[in-house]
Order: C-alpha cells, then structure tokens, then sequence
C-alpha cells in the first residue's frame, strides 16, 4: 500500500498559480498517481491522473518525475472557488489496495 | 444520469439503534465503494464490491458493520447497533473498470449520521 504525505495547507492568492506536492516513496510499478478536489459537505471530485511525465486537462496539470517518488498537482490562475481540501493518492492497477491521505487543504483568498 | 444517489441525507438515530444507509451507483458501473469521513480520521475506505461481491472489506471497523449489494443497482450499509463514535458523513462512490486505466470514482452527496 503506497503511503503519500502531502502539505497540510497551503494559501494563495486569486490568480496565482498554485502547486501542491505528494510525495509517495514507496509507489509500486502499477500505481497511478490520482488526485481529487474535495469542497465542504460535499464527496471528492476527481480532477485528474497520470503514470509519469505530464498530464494536462482543463482543470490541472500533473507533473510525475521519472523516479515516479513524488508528483506535483498545479492549479493555474486560482479563484476564490478553488479553495477546497486536495487529496492525493497512489491506485493499484485494477483498484487494489488504496486509501486517501490527510489531504492539503487550498484557501484562495482575493 | 442523475449521479450516485444516495438515501438518507441526514440520520439521527439513538445508541443501540439499527442503521441503514443506501446507495444507487450509476448505471453501467460495476464497482462500488462505501467510505466513510470524520475530522478525525479522514476518508476512510470501508468496503468496495466489483460485480456486487466484496472484494475488499479490510476497512470495516467491525462486525456491527456489514454491506451487502444485491444487484448492481442497490447497496446497503447496515450499523447494528449504532454508537456515538459511527457519527460521521459516509459516501457511496462508483466507477467502471471499462476498457482503460481510469481511477475516476464518482462519489454520491453523503450521508450525515449522527448517533446520540
């Protein structure tokens, strides 16, 4: 089971841009690195996921080293309705063994 | 599609009570995930079925716990007897395996148990 440790909490202001970094040193050749976004009274939300390099959509960018130890989520230009709690975590191929960490709480303030 | 759904919203219920908590996945999916979040623990995973049989249930807290899923459309997670320390938001999440390496779950709005 892939351990990942990420930052508590983070502040930014509107229109930064904002990176939150995992680290999982003990990832598995199969694992996928997944990130979710997760606002108050509401379930997570997936945003995106990769194996290694980087990965882009409409939402974020996720950059994975070729050590694959660590990766690093970037929100580009933040709004005050990014703030949320982003967690992340490492998936077995063919959902194995998982779970979800702390998670680093986001507050985007004007 | 509506989304996963999931039934009731709010429960408060007294020590001692049964509790059963419900959930629909989306149509077409064939794992479900039952989770459950407090501040003091976090998200934690309870129990996932694939094809409506349990695959891992590594994360039920004990044997006064106990999820079932009759067909893919329904699952239950059942407390008996509930205690105070069951109080927490529990989510309901499904997914396909489809044909690719997608680890998008899609997670019901929760449900709010508070046990007196």
């Amino acid at each position: 089971l892939a351990k990942t440790t990420q930052p508590i909490s983070m502040d930014s202001y509107e229109g930064q841009e904002v990176n939150i970094t995992c680290s999982h040193n003990n990832i598995a050749t199969n694992d996928y690195i997944t990130w979710y976004q997760q606002f108050p009274s509401q379930g997570p939300r997936f945003i995106i996921q990769g194996y290694k390099t980087k990965v882009t959509n409409e939402v974020a960018s996720l950059f994975i080293p070729a050590d694959r130890k660590s990766s690093t989520l970037s929100l580009p230009r933040v709004s005050l309705s990014d703030t949320a709690v982003y967690y992340c975590l490492a998936i077995t191929d063919s959902w194995g063994k998982f779970q979800f960490g702390a998670g680093t709480q986001v507050v985007v303030t004007p | 599609d509506a989304g996963v759904i999931q039934s009731p919203r709010h429960e408060v219920t007294e020590m001692g009570q049964e509790v059963t908590l419900r959930c629909k996945p989306i149509s077409g999916h064939d794992y479900l995930f039952w989770y459950r979040q407090t501040m003091m623990r976090g998200l934690e995973l309870l129990i996932y079925f694939n094809n409506n049989v349990p695959i891992d249930d590594s994360g039920m807290p004990e044997d006064r716990f106990s999820a079932k899923m009759p067909n893919a459309s329904f699952s239950t997670l059942k407390i008996q007897p509930s205690e105070p320390r069951d109080s927490a938001v529990y989510f309901c999440a499904s997914t396909s395996a489809g044909g690719g390496r997608s680890y998008e779950q899609y997670f019901g709005p929760g449900t709010r148990l508070t046990v007196t």
